[in-house]
């Protein structure tokens, strides 16, 4: 079963605007989260991460917000670039420390409109 | 530069055949993994590997073997016994307790 979800396959948004993507969790348990950007045939790589002692984090454009309470985060992009058109993947840690692995949601194609 | 190189970036193969799938880093990272990627899926840890000589199967183990005999490498072999072999393979690595994960480039690998 899924334990990070992302429910929305795909997100069109016009250039110069706001990028918002989702993602839920199941496990209560989890206490930190990932994002990952991904263009075809590449590897994942890092953008952003978030501690659960936290509910915002920002680092330029991106900034990630938690909802504990509602086992929900989202990833906001402003504006958006052209270059920001990839697959983002929100990712949690299986256990605490990290060594354990990721578990991904299955992904949203964001795509940036001229 | 420290990385992880994934060879080859595209490999064929007739259905049948056990193949294997390369993964090096040079970053001393105790911990590495393999992970799956198909069409509108995330991505799906197969194996990992905290220390040498020693791994632990993930989500999708079936059908797949891997070893670790040395800290550097840490190859994937997909089975005859892997019923949809066809798929972007993804090896990563971590310092051990940690969240930086470093990615390689993926093996898009195509069973015919």
């Amino acid at each position: 079963d899924q334990q990070v979800k992302q429910n929305s396959p795909s997100l069109s948004v016009q250039e110069g605007r706001i990028s918002i993507l989702n993602c839920d969790y199941t496990n209560s348990m989890f206490d930190y989260f990932l994002w990952y950007k991904k263009y075809p045939a590449e590897g994942p790589t890092f953008l952003i991460s978030i501690s659960s002692i936290k509910d915002k984090n920002e680092d330029g454009r991106f900034t990630v917000f938690l909802n504990k309470s509602a086992k929900h985060l989202s990833l906001h992009i402003v504006p958006s670039q052209p270059g920001d058109s990839a697959v983002y993947f929100c990712a949690a840690p299986y256990s605490g420390g990290g060594a354990d692995g990721l578990t991904f949601g299955k992904g949203t194609h964001l795509i940036i409109q001229p | 530069d420290g990385g992880i190189t994934q060879s080859p970036k595209y490999l064929f193969r007739k259905e049948g055949q056990n193949v294997t799938l390369s993964c090096e880093q040079n970053l001393n990272h105790d911990a590495m993994y393999w992970y799956r990627q198909d069409p509108g899926q995330g991505l799906r840890l197969i194996y990992y590997s905290q220390i040498v000589n020693d791994f632990q199967k993930g989500d999708i183990a079936e059908g797949y073997s891997v070893s670790r005999e040395k800290k550097e490498s840490f190859p994937l072999t997909v089975t005859s016994a892997q019923k949809n072999p066809t798929a972007f393979y993804l090896c990563a690595s971590n310092p051990g307790q940690d969240y930086g994960y470093t990615f390689g480039s993926g093996t898009r690998l195509t069973v015919v």
